[in-house]
């Protein structure tokens, strides 16, 4: 699986839009872009994945860039619920039982 | 459906003890995978099994853990002769094997080796 590269920490005011980047420079081009987060000491939660095209859910949207070397996870409106570890891996498939890689992630903290 | 529940949540053992933790998934879950975490760091892969079978095992998984499913529903992870470098949280996680390969984990089992 490709690497990918965040920024250990980000900081967002409560009620603006939270942009979390990711560069995963290698990836190939069977590979998706999925995004996680792990709130303290609870298992991860999927957010979002996606391939090429931006995609969007009631959690988030995802922007990819059109060569596919990064992406942008936003949460449009963040709430102090959404503090927590945020992981972009980069993954063969979406459907196969493949394992995910987790890297480090980003820590956004949404501040009152 | 509860979703994914591990058990114990917390585990404390003497270094050189053999612990046994516990996953239950999802019930129409086919896949089951086993995670471990250290402090400050994501997740790492350990293993992987479609019904019964385990189809892949990480090369974090010593000749001291062992992971069955026996019959496709619950899995356990065993760990042999604690060291203290087994510290660490224990997460579960299940995925169906049809459609999308969502990944659903448990809370995890903290296990502290002294």
């Amino acid at each position: 699986d490709a690497k990918t590269t965040q920024p250990p920490s980000m900081d967002c005011a409560e009620g603006r839009a939270a942009n979390l980047p990711c560069n995963h420079s290698t990836i190939s081009g069977n590979e998706y872009v999925y995004w996680y987060r792990q709130i303290h000491s609870q298992g991860p939660q999927y957010i979002i994945h996606g391939l090429k095209n931006n995609e969007t859910n009631e959690m988030a949207s995802l922007i990819i860039t059109e060569d596919r070397k990064s992406s942008t996870l936003i949460l449009p409106h963040a709430t102090l619920r959404d503090t927590a570890v945020y992981y972009c891996i980069v993954r063969v498939g979406e459907t196969s039982g493949s394992r995910l890689t987790f890297g480090e992630g980003t820590q956004l903290t949404v501040n009152p | 459906d509860t979703g994914v529940s591990q058990n114990p949540r917390h585990k404390i053992t003497k270094r050189g003890q053999n612990v046994t933790f516990r996953c239950d998934p999802i019930s129409e879950h086919n896949r089951l995978y086993w995670y471990r975490q250290t402090l400050g760091q994501g997740p790492e892969f350990l293993t992987y099994f479609q019904n019964e079978a385990q189809l892949e095992k990480s090369r974090l998984l010593s000749d001291r853990f062992s992971a069955e499913r026996p019959k496709g529903s619950f899995s356990t992870l065993e760990i042999q002769r604690t060291e203290q470098g087994d510290s660490a949280m224990y997460l579960c996680a299940s995925s169906q094997m049809t459609g999308l390969d969502e990944q659903f984990f448990g809370p995890g089992t903290r296990l502290t080796v002294l």
